[in-house]
């Protein structure tokens, strides 16, 4: 068990530029996250995919926002004509459903600084 | 819908007294209960969690946090600090039951600063 990672853990870009970020999962887990997160605040749910299904996305993910996984393991987040608002740290958290709750275990995150 | 209070921004404490960190929710339904610690630039990583059976649960490096459901809080404690606790604590709540999607909808609270004084 290598834990989730993400990759790049830091992006600087201008805005209107576009952005991908990766994320890979632990290896047995199905379950896969994506929240932002914004100075002082806790995490918020963007979306949720259950091996290479998205099921359910948060109104916070705007048009300009895409997820894929599809293979139902590592997933990406893709980020169009980027706004100074993105600036944010991304996470991504895995689960599985093989126990009786849903524990979810992060990434070190992704940190976008649009300029 | 379920919401997560954490009315301490920042706590400073001296190294070796005990600290509280608050946490209250709201929820219409049965829930589980998480603490969350990250440290600078670091993703979250998972405390220790309430399920169910004991109101208290414990984690490996002396914190603990108590489930009282009658007052909707789910405080954590350590009865002494180190320099090395020194990170921002997240509470979260998570609905015992998953949405039609199979989701699980976990909501945190805006997080605590602990700021371990030498």
């Amino acid at each position: 068990d290598t834990g989730v990672s993400q990759d790049p853990r830091h992006k600087i870009t201008k805005r209107g530029q576009n952005v991908t970020f990766r994320c890979d999962p632990i290896s047995e887990h199905n379950r896969l996250y994506w929240y932002r997160q914004t100075l002082g605040q806790g995490p918020e749910f963007l979306t949720y995919f259950q091996n290479e299904a998205q099921l359910e996305k948060s109104r916070l993910l705007s048009n300009r926002f895409s997820a894929e996984r599809p293979k139902g393991s590592f997933s990406t987040l893709e980020i169009q004509r980027t706004e100074q608002g993105d600036s944010a740290m991304y996470l991504c958290a895995s689960s599985n459903t093989g126990g009786s709750t849903d524990t979810q275990y992060f990434g070190p995150g992704t940190r976008l600084t649009v300029l | 819908a379920q919401s997560v209070t954490q009315l301490d921004s920042q706590v400073p404490v001296f190294e070796e007294a005990p600290v509280e960190l608050r946490c209250n929710y709201s929820s219409s339904v049965s829930v589980y209960l998480f603490w969350y610690v990250q440290y600078p630039n670091q993703g979250l990583q998972l405390l220790l969690k309430y399920l169910s059976g004991s109101t208290l649960v414990k984690s490996i490096n002396g914190f603990e946090a108590e489930f009282n459901k009658s007052q909707t809080s789910f405080h954590l404690r350590k009865p002494s600090v180190h320099i090395s606790d020194t990170a921002e604590y997240f509470c979260a709540v998570s609905d015992r039951f998953p949405t039609s999607g199979g989701y699980q909808k976990v909501t945190f609270g805006t997080g605590t600063k602990l700021q371990v004084i030498p």
